[in-house]
């Protein structure tokens, strides 16, 4: 099983550029997270969707946007990429019920 | 809001050493605890998933323990290999919310 599958793996932006990080999970789960990891911060969590077509803020929602396309798929959006938006993104899933959580690889982004 | 707590932040132990990783929370309304591992540059591995019923939980040469009411829980690692060099993290999953809140984590190193 793949399990959770982040695109791209790495990234680089000039500042005010856009882009969309990709996550996909094959492990028919309904909840689907999106956290940055930095040096000395942890894990925040971003935007969760605790089911498909909902989705909440996080801890750290400011300049993100999310997509929760379809079961399998939670698209993570950066309108307007900022210097602080330098970080390590990670995706995650869990089932219902507050269930084991799967992480992605991550996606390294550096905004220049 | 929950804060997660894990002391040392950095650990180095000779091989075949048994060790203790800690994780405090604060914060006992919990529906678990899960253990995960992080090897730089990659994402998050699980390790272990606690229930908040449960008092431990074994996996090979891990064990994890919860003690709810005191807001800890350990993670043993016995006869320590230079393999299990990582940095490990808990995170846990409150009752209201669906995240899972994260400790800064402790980097770990099995000197051979």
């Amino acid at each position: 099983n793949a399990g959770v599958t982040q695109t791209p793996k790495f990234q680089v932006l000039k500042t005010g550029q856009s882009m969309t990080l990709q996550c996909a999970q094959d492990m028919n789960h309904n909840s689907m997270y999106w956290y940055r990891q930095d040096p000395g911060m942890g894990l925040r969590l971003i935007y969760y969707s605790a089911s498909e077509g909902t989705t909440d803020k996080g801890e750290v929602p400011n300049g993100y946007n999310v997509s929760r396309l379809n079961k399998r798929e939670f698209s993570l959006r950066l309108e307007s990429a900022a210097p602080s938006q330098t970080s390590v993104y990670f995706c995650a899933s869990s089932g219902t019920g507050h269930t084991e959580a799967f992480f992605g690889q991550g996606t390294r982004l550096t905004v220049v | 809001k929950q804060e997660v707590t894990q002391i040392p932040a950095a650990l180095s132990v000779p091989e075949g050493e048994n060790l203790v990783l800690n994780c405090s929370f604060t914060d006992s309304a919990i529906y678990n605890l899960q253990w995960f591992r992080q090897d730089p540059g990659k994402g998050l591995t699980s390790l272990l998933l606690i229930q908040s019923s449960q008092r431990e939980q074994t996996s090979g040469r891990l064990n994890a323990s919860l003690d709810k009411s005191s807001g800890r829980s350990t993670l043993y690692i016995a006869a320590s290999q230079p393999g299990d060099s990582a940095t490990y993290l808990c995170a846990v999953s409150p009752f209201s919310g669906n995240q899972f809140y994260f400790g800064t984590g402790t980097s770990l190193t099995v000197i051979p």
